[in-house]
């Protein structure tokens, strides 16, 4: 069974300033899905980024970026210029790539990011 | 193009009683799946509707069960309601599941008392 992990319960950053969180799974396929989703205080999930295992270039939106490195598995995500809207928790997903798994996501436990102005 | 809805918002129930959650997907979607984020569990994965059809199913008990209707808004039905089933209970849609993009309503936050 595939398992993701989120080392860091609570991470904290300066506005302005970069912050990288940390996500590692665990998995015996070799195509499949990787995501980020912020959830803020109204708890609506929220899509940041996606990476297809496939691809060996690393996924950006705007200020957002990832690290995948799929051999280590792991799939840290990098937030450049960080703002006040940015304070949320953050949740790795995976995603089989199988279409007998279907649609099903596998989170990590979460990091809680504080933005300080 | 609307998002996905979930209604009610807000539930409380007693122990003993059932529950129905319902979830409207974006227009056009014919995958629903749904998640139960608790503060010891986290997000974990329920069950998923493709075209009226459980696809897919969490482990979790059969007082847990869904179902779809031929426009794509899904239903979950918990019987028997335990203090442990307090949580919020999150919908997503996408096209067809796999390989596209799951978009999240803002949840239904069930307490049992």
């Amino acid at each position: 069974a595939q398992t993701v992990t989120q080392s860091q319960p609570e991470m904290s950053v300066q506005e302005a300033e970069t912050v990288t969180l940390s996500c590692t799974y665990d998995t015996s396929e070799s195509d499949y899905y990787l995501f980020w989703y912020k959830q803020p205080p109204s708890r609506q999930m929220i899509l940041v980024i996606r990476q297809e295992a496939y691809k060996q270039q690393n996924a950006t939106e705007n200020r957002f970026s990832v690290n995948f490195q799929k051999a280590a598995k792991s799939f840290s995500l990098k937030i450049s210029d960080s703002q006040l809207g940015d304070a949320a928790m953050y949740f790795c997903a995976y995603r089989s790539a199988s279409s007998s798994n279907t649609g099903k996501l596998i989170f990590g436990q979460g990091t809680t990011l504080q933005v300080k102005p | 193009k609307a998002g996905v809805t979930q209604t009610p918002r807000y539930l409380i129930k007693t122990r003993g009683q059932q529950v129905t959650l319902s979830c409207s997907p974006i227009s056009g979607h014919r995958s629903v799946s749904w998640y139960q984020q608790t503060p010891g569990q986290g997000l974990q994965f329920l069950f998923e509707y493709f075209s009226e059809t459980q696809r897919n199913k969490g482990n979790f008990p059969g007082r847990f069960s869904g179902r779809q209707f031929s426009n794509s808004r899904s239903e979950m039905n918990v019987s028997t309601l335990e203090l442990g089933d307090s949580a919020l209970y999150l919908c997503a849609s996408s096209l067809r599941g796999w390989n596209t993009e799951a978009f999240f309503g803002q949840g239904t936050r069930l307490t049992v008392v």
